[in-house]
């Protein structure tokens, strides 16, 4: 049983183009959250849904767009695709706040190359 | 400054020798830290947390937290090779909104030498 899942693993574009990266997590936790590590293998956030509330929402280029459903979806939507989003992208989710430790658990991630 | 540090190493270990592992973080409202394993061309995973002052051990792994000075270390003992990874240092804070924002370093690299 895959607990944070992504699609698609591997996604390689042309500069310009549009994509969507797509999470489920089945551990029913109430928040997800997107992830973008560089080459140089530095992790940052960038947004957190809760309930399917915006929560966190990073200095981020207004080219991309987290969409949630319901609690157990998150998705990344990126438009006009530039070098400079070639990363690798990881949606974790983690279970209610109660007393502030609780774990975030990541996907996989999805590796993307922009040509 | 960035908000959690870490030396990038790589740190060399022979193998069966205690690797250590050290962070500072800026952020005073930070509540619990955590420590994450990441293999090359993997997802991060959880090797353990802590948010109290002092020591908390887990297995050959001990974690330790001095807020006074805004430190977090990891002890690996007994260090094998498929202990090789990256290490991420991060600082947990909750936010108003629910949920908690997770601040990484930037890692620490351990060769665990045969």
């Amino acid at each position: 049983d895959t607990a944070v899942s992504q699609t698609p693993k591997y996604l390689v574009t042309q500069m310009g183009n549009d994509k969507s990266i797509k999470c489920e997590q089945n551990l029913g936790h109430d928040t997800m959250y997107w992830y973008k590590q560089d080459s140089k293998k530095f992790l940052k956030i960038m947004f957190s849904y809760n309930n399917k509330e915006l929560i966190i929402n990073e200095t981020v280029p207004n080219r991309f767009s987290p969409k949630s459903p319901d609690k157990a979806h998150l998705n990344l939507h990126i438009n006009s695709l530039e070098l400079g989003d070639s990363a690798v992208y990881f949606c974790a989710s983690s279970p209610p706040r109660t007393g502030g430790q609780e774990t975030q658990y990541f996907g996989p991630g999805t590796r993307l190359l922009v040509l | 400054q960035k908000e959690v540090e870490q030396n990038s190493g790589p740190l060399s270990v022979p193998e069966g020798a205690i690797a250590s592992l050290n962070c500072t973080y800026s952020d005073r409202g930070s509540q619990s830290f955590f420590w994450y394993r990441q293999y090359s061309g993997k997802s991060p995973e959880l090797i353990m947390f802590i948010y109290s002052n002092g020591d908390k051990e887990d297995g050959r792994f001990t974690a330790q937290l001095n807020k006074a000075s805004q430190y977090v270390s990891l002890l690996i003992r007994d260090s094998q090779p498929s202990d090789s990874a990256t290490y991420l240092c991060a600082a947990q804070r909750g936010l108003t909104g629910g949920g908690n924002k997770l601040t990484f370093g930037t890692g620490t690299q351990l060769k665990v030498e045969l």
